[in-house]
């Protein structure tokens, strides 16, 4: 099975609108950490943020935060207020408690609209 | 900080021929990784490390060696190119609880 899934192929957000980037995760082991990461067409691979499983609160970093669904195993990123430079490729991955590996999804392409 | 570093950042290759890719981080992080991206896809893992002297096979290691006889250090090599092993190569490191810090990757041509 699938460690990592995002079903969402291509997305589409008209500038300064919301919009929510799906994830949905397998794993046994109730320790682990979800990340988020962008890739603009430079190529390059951006941090953007991270939610630990053990968290009691969603992680927030400025316009970007995780919709953390233990339950559902699901860690949906939501970008507020979209901007021209938010069209981007978004991977989201996990880390297994002590775990060495990270386990990649196969990413959804965002592209905002002016 | 220069973070984490790998060269060339291109790379053009006959069939057969052989080649390093270097990787190099300055954050005294014990964890390293290889990944290949082909176009439009996500991450695979090639090779990664939890120490000097210690690596171990990912997902997709056929084709690749690597070694790991510094922390700080980490290359790739390609022994045979074949097509196949076009894509792009990101060399990425962390410590444990912290997210990966990737370099800005290498784009490998093998023609």
């Amino acid at each position: 099975a699938q460690k990592i899934t995002q079903t969402q192929p291509g997305m589409f957000v008209q500038e300064k609108e919301a919009v929510t980037l799906d994830c949905t995760y397998d794993t046994s082991d109730p320790s682990y950490g979800l990340f988020w990461y962008k890739q603009p067409s430079s190529g390059e691979m951006i941090f953007l943020i991270y939610q630990g499983s053990y968290d009691q609160q969603n992680a927030t970093e400025g316009r970007y935060s995780l919709n953390f669904q233990k339950a559902r195993k699901s860690a949906n990123l939501v970008i507020s207020a979209s901007q021209l430079g938010d069209s981007a490729m978004y991977f989201c991955a996990m880390r297994e408690g002590l775990g060495n590996q990270f386990y990649f999804g196969t990413g959804t392409s965002l592209t905002v609209i002016p | 900080n220069a973070g984490v570093t790998q060269t060339p950042k291109f790379r053009i290759l006959k069939i057969g021929q052989s080649m390093t890719l270097q990787c190099t981080q300055d954050m005294n992080h014990n964890y390293m990784y290889w990944y290949r991206q082909d176009p439009g896809m996500g991450l695979k893992l090639i090779y990664y490390s939890v120490g000097a002297g210690i690596t171990d096979k990912g997902e997709v290691p056929n084709g690749y060696n690597v070694s790991r006889s510094t922390t700080e250090d980490f290359p790739l090599r390609l022994e045979l190119a074949a097509p196949s092993q076009t894509s792009v190569y990101f060399c990425a490191s962390t410590r444990q609880g912290e997210p990966q810090h990737f370099g800005d990757g290498t784009r490998l041509s093998i023609l």
